[in-house]
């Protein structure tokens, strides 16, 4: 079984722009959460998807956004990119969000530089 | 609210020796956590997690963790430590309900010395 796929995997960009980046869950999974990784922030939560909603959202601008399509498939978009948006974009699936325990598969991540 | 404190930002082993990453963590309902690993330029790899039962939990890799609700830590440990071991390594805590997504800790950064 295929596991989490992100694209692209790096991306350069320059102050001001916006970007788009795309995850595919695991086959079957239907949950879809983003994270951000900085060296100074560390590894901290931006939203969870399930069944095309955003569930759950961390403390983040209203520039980070994002949405799910109805094959489970997730982008985040990040409006007026700012230096302090570099970071590695991590996304993780899982069967679904239900009561108790739904362990979280990571992709590789998207290497998001901007200048 | 839900935290993970990891002490210690840089861990130094020699190989063959025991490896010991502490973790503490603040929830306010049960808590699941979760010891996770980083390769360079990859994604967060499962090592190992606790939901309930048993509060020993054995990983990958000969890894294996102990929940100790008393002291709130959920330290990882392994008996051996082998040159494939370097990496980053992370602790994180997953609530319920408003808190379900993961936080993590700051990780811990893993040298193994020949």
């Amino acid at each position: 079984k295929a596991g989490v796929t992100q694209t692209p995997r790096y991306l350069i960009k320059t102050r001001g722009q916006q970007v788009t980046l795309s995850c595919s869950p695991i086959s079957g999974h239907r949950s879809v959460s983003w994270y951000q990784q900085t060296p100074g922030q560390g590894l901290q939560f931006l939203f969870e998807y399930f069944s095309e909603t955003q569930r759950n959202k961390g403390n983040f601008p209203g520039r980070f956004s994002g949405r799910q399509f109805s094959n489970s498939r997730s982008e985040m978009n990040v409006s007026t990119l700012e230096l302090g948006d570099s970071a590695l974009y991590l996304c993780a699936s899982s069967l679904s969000m239900g009561l108790g325990y739904n362990e979280q598969f990571f992709g590789p991540g998207t290497r998001l530089t901007v200048l | 609210a839900q935290s993970v404190t990891q002490l210690g930002s840089h861990v130094s082993v020699s190989e063959g020796a025991l490896v010991l990453l502490r973790c503490n963590y603040s929830s306010s309902v049960p808590p699941y956590l979760f010891w996770y690993v980083q390769y360079p330029n990859q994604g967060l790899q499962l090592l190992l997690k606790y939901t309930t039962g048993a509060t020993l939990v054995k990983g990958i890799n000969g890894f294996e963790a102990e929940f100790k609700k008393s002291e709130t830590s959920f330290h990882l440990t392994k008996p051996s430590a082998h040159m494939s071991d370097a990496a980053e390594y992370f602790c994180a805590v997953r609530g319920s309900g408003s808190a379900r997504q993961l936080t993590f800790g700051s990780g811990t950064q893993l040298t193994v010395l020949p």
